[in-house]
C-alpha cells in the first residue's frame, strides 16, 4: 500500500526551529508538498519538492532526499500563529495526490 | 496566489435530502478540480478528481452515484451528495490547479450537518 508517515504531534517554543519529518512508500513519485491548516480552516501551499535538495521561503524551508523516500519542513523564528497541523503529501503514480496524517505543532510562549 | 472560493461554508439538512456544495476559482482557469473529505483532527481523503470537460475519476470506495461531481467549465466544479444521511456530515474541501502546475489551491471548505 502507500503510505506517509509524520509525527503526529510537535512542540515548540517562539523564537526556536521546529523540523517536521516525512517518510513516504508510494507507487511513483513525482514531487512532495506541505501545507498548513489552522483549525476550522482549509490547507494552504506551503512548499514544493521535485528535486532533491532544500527549498526556502521566507521562514519556512523545505527539503526532499528521494534516494531516502524522505523530507522534511523546517519552520525557523516560531510564532504563536504557526501552531497548526501540517500535512505533507506526495504526488504519486498516477498523478494523484496522497496526504499524510498531519502533524499538529503547539508553539509556546 | 490564486483564490478558490467554496459555497455555502456551512450547511445543515435533513437525512434523505441532497446538497450541493460549488467551488470556485476566482482568479485562474482550474484544468482540474480536486474534492476531499475530512474527518476532524484527521487527514484529508482525496474523494475525486475532475477535469473540465470529463467525467470525475472517483476514488476506491467512494461512491459515485452518491456524491456526483460536474466540471462544466474552468472556473466551477459542484459536488452534490445526494440522499444525504447522518454519516455524510463531514469537512468537505474543494482544490484546484491550472495547467502546467502542481500547487493545489484550496477553497475555505464547507461543513455539512445531516440531521
Amino acid at each position: 500500500g502507500q503510505s506517509l508517515e509524520q509525527p503526529s504531534e510537535v512542540t515548540a517554543v517562539e523564537g526556536a526551529i521546529v523540523q517536521i519529518n516525512c517518510t513516504y512508500q508510494t507507487s511513483g513519485f513525482y514531487g512532495l508538498s506541505w501545507y498548513q491548516q489552522h483549525d476550522g480552516g482549509a490547507p494552504t501551499f506551503l512548499s514544493y519538492n521535485g528535486l532533491d535538495g532544500l527549498e526556502e521561503t521566507g521562514r519556512f524551508s523545505s527539503f526532499l532526499s528521494r534516494s531516502d523516500s524522505y523530507g522534511y519542513l523546517l519552520l525557523q523564528e516560531l510564532q504563536m500563529k504557526d501552531s497548526a497541523s501540517y500535512f505533507c503529501a506526495v504526488k504519486a503514480g498516477g498523478f494523484k495526490t496522497i496526504f499524510g496524517a498531519g502533524t499538529r505543532l503547539f508553539v509556546k510562549a | 496566489g490564486a483564490v478558490v472560493s467554496q459555497h455555502p461554508s456551512r450547511v445543515i439538512c435533513k437525512s434523505g435530502t441532497s446538497v450541493k456544495i460549488e467551488c470556485r476559482s476566482l482568479d485562474f482557469q482550474a484544468t482540474t478540480m480536486f474534492w476531499y473529505r475530512q474527518f476532524p483532527k484527521k487527514s484529508l481523503m482525496l474523494m475525486a478528481t475532475s477535469n473540465e470537460g470529463s467525467k470525475a475519476t472517483y476514488e476506491q470506495g467512494v461512491e459515485k452515484d452518491k456524491f456526483l461531481i460536474n466540471h462544466a467549465s474552468l472556473t466551477l466544479s459542484t459536488l452534490t451528495v445526494t440522499s444525504a444521511h447522518p454519516e455524510d456530515s463531514s469537512f468537505y474541501i474543494c482544490s484546484a490547479k491550472g495547467m502546467g502546475t502542481d500547487t493545489q489551491y484550496f477553497g475555505p471548505g464547507t461543513r455539512l450537518t445531516v440531521l
